[in-house]
């Protein structure tokens, strides 16, 4: 039963620095996204999936890339790293449909130096 | 586009006092309507959801929520609260409009329970 897995669960970055964080789901949910937890800001969506190859942008995309390649993947790219990306990041899949719940990883704190 | 308003940022109770955490949403059209639970260092868990039906929702650890349309509101509550439910707790919203994967939170409510 692993549900979503993410990883690195702590990352130490440097200002322009790249990286990617890994997400997947064992459950083939359709839809996988993107969260940054800010204090005091709740979640706000970053990027979104409803399927293979099908990405759209969530309500804070700048300085993130995303990919679907597979129905259970969906990394996370920060291309320039910068200390305004320092966060706590989620991941989430859940079955396309609005009355499901969603699944979410354990999170990944990454700061930026 | 749909929105969720917690009313509360932060709720200090004593232990075994009851609480309610209030949440707000803002929707043109149905709504289903979700609590998560965030331990520290911990990724969200489900506690309850509201589909349709009966207006009080029942979820895990004793705490459910009520359903008013009128008053746009899903707030959660516990008549008696321990030490354990100390966490944060999200409201969130997604509805069957265009986008309805999208799940939208509130900004959170820290409960905690004073001995």
């Amino acid at each position: 039963n692993a549900g979503v897995t993410q990883t690195p669960k702590f990352q130490v970055l440097k200002t322009g620095q790249s990286m990617t964080l890994q997400c997947a789901q064992d459950m083939n949910h359709e839809y996988m996204s993107w969260y940054r937890q800010d204090p005091g800001m709740g979640l706000r969506l970053i990027h979104y999936s409803v399927g293979a190859g099908i990405t759209d942008q969530g309500e804070v995309p700048n300085g993130y890339n995303v990919s679907r390649s597979t129905t259970e993947d969906f990394p996370l790219r920060l291309l320039s790293a910068a200390p305004s990306q320092t966060s706590v990041y989620f991941c989430a899949s859940r079955a396309r449909s609005p009355n499901t719940e969603a699944f979410f990883g354990q999170g990944t704190r990454l700061t930026v130096v | 586009a749909q929105s969720v308003t917690q009313l509360d940022s932060q709720v200090p109770v004593f232990e075994e006092a009851p609480v309610e955490l209030r949440c707000n949403y803002s929707s043109s059209v149905s709504v289903y309507l979700f609590w998560y639970v965030q331990y520290p260092n911990q990724g969200l868990q489900l506690l309850l959801k509201y589909l349709s039906g009966s207006t009080l929702v029942k979820g895990i650890n004793g705490f459910e929520a009520e359903f008013n349309k009128s008053q746009t509101s899903f707030h959660l509550r516990k008549p008696s609260v321990h030490i354990s439910d100390t966490a944060e707790y999200f409201c969130a919203v997604s509805d069957n409009q265009g986008g309805s994967e999208k799940l939208v939170f509130g900004k959170g409510t820290k409960l905690t329970v004073n001995p």
